[in-house]
């Protein structure tokens, strides 16, 4: 199948600072990409859904400054997690799709710890 | 509104089958998905029906009925590696992934 890369697979920051995720499409054009955030023992949520070349779209409840996302290409996609806080700690997983008809294959997931 | 049911909890053996119901409520149909996901891990895709009926990938089967709202993934053979949440998840008609709580599946000797 399909292979989506997501970088970097866990990482630990301070209060405060930025982090940035890649998420990337080894050997097929994404036109879209989802990012998803994850609690423990809780089902997948969807943070916002972007379109390479166009603003991302927001679901409800997401901060849009505070989660910065861009799809630059058709191979990568970014979430920034902006002056981050504890209860930002979460697992991230991104999703990739070439289409509408197509399936999404997910990156590994990063595991952001906010200390 | 929308909703995806399925069990929260299932308890099977080593060696014998399980079937993992989901049932769906959305907004338009555009296909269904079975992921599996072991913990602290990403999800990785199983199967996507978007037509009626059974498919069948070695071990693992997924039935639709579109009609019922309704759709079933079987695991037969059961190893201990099976052990995991398995996630149903419907794409709605504005092409989103709506997603249910998943079921955790404890596989005992």
């Amino acid at each position: 199948g399909a292979v989506v890369s997501q970088h970097p697979s866990r990482v630990i920051c301070k209060s405060g600072t930025s982090v940035k995720i890649e998420c990337r499409s080894l050997d097929f054009q994404a036109t879209t990409m989802f990012w998803y955030r994850q609690f423990p023992k809780q089902s997948l949520m969807l943070m916002a859904t972007s379109n390479e070349g166009s603003k991302a779209t927001y679901e409800q409840g997401v901060e849009k400054d505070k989660f910065l996302i861009n799809h630059a290409s058709l191979t990568l996609s970014t979430l920034t997690v902006t002056s981050a806080h504890p209860e930002d700690s979460s697992f991230y997983i991104c999703s990739a799709s070439g289409g509408r008809d197509t399936e999404a294959f997910f990156g590994q997931g990063t595991r952001l710890t906010v200390v | 509104g929308q909703n995806i049911d399925q069990p929260t909890e299932m308890t099977a053996t080593e060696g014998a089958i399980v079937q993992i119901n989901c049932t769906y409520q959305t907004s338009g149909f555009n296909g269904l998905f079975w992921y599996q996901q072991h913990a602290g891990e990403a999800p990785t895709f199983l199967s996507y029906n978007v037509l009626d009926g059974l498919e069948e990938k070695g071990r693992f089967s997924s039935f639709l009925s579109r009609s019922k709202g309704y759709s079933y993934l079987l695991l037969k053979e059961l190893q201990m590696k099976d052990s995991a949440s398995y996630l149903c998840a419907v794409m709605d008609s504005n092409y989103q992934l709506i997603w249910g709580a998943g079921t955790k599946l404890i596989i005992k000797p």
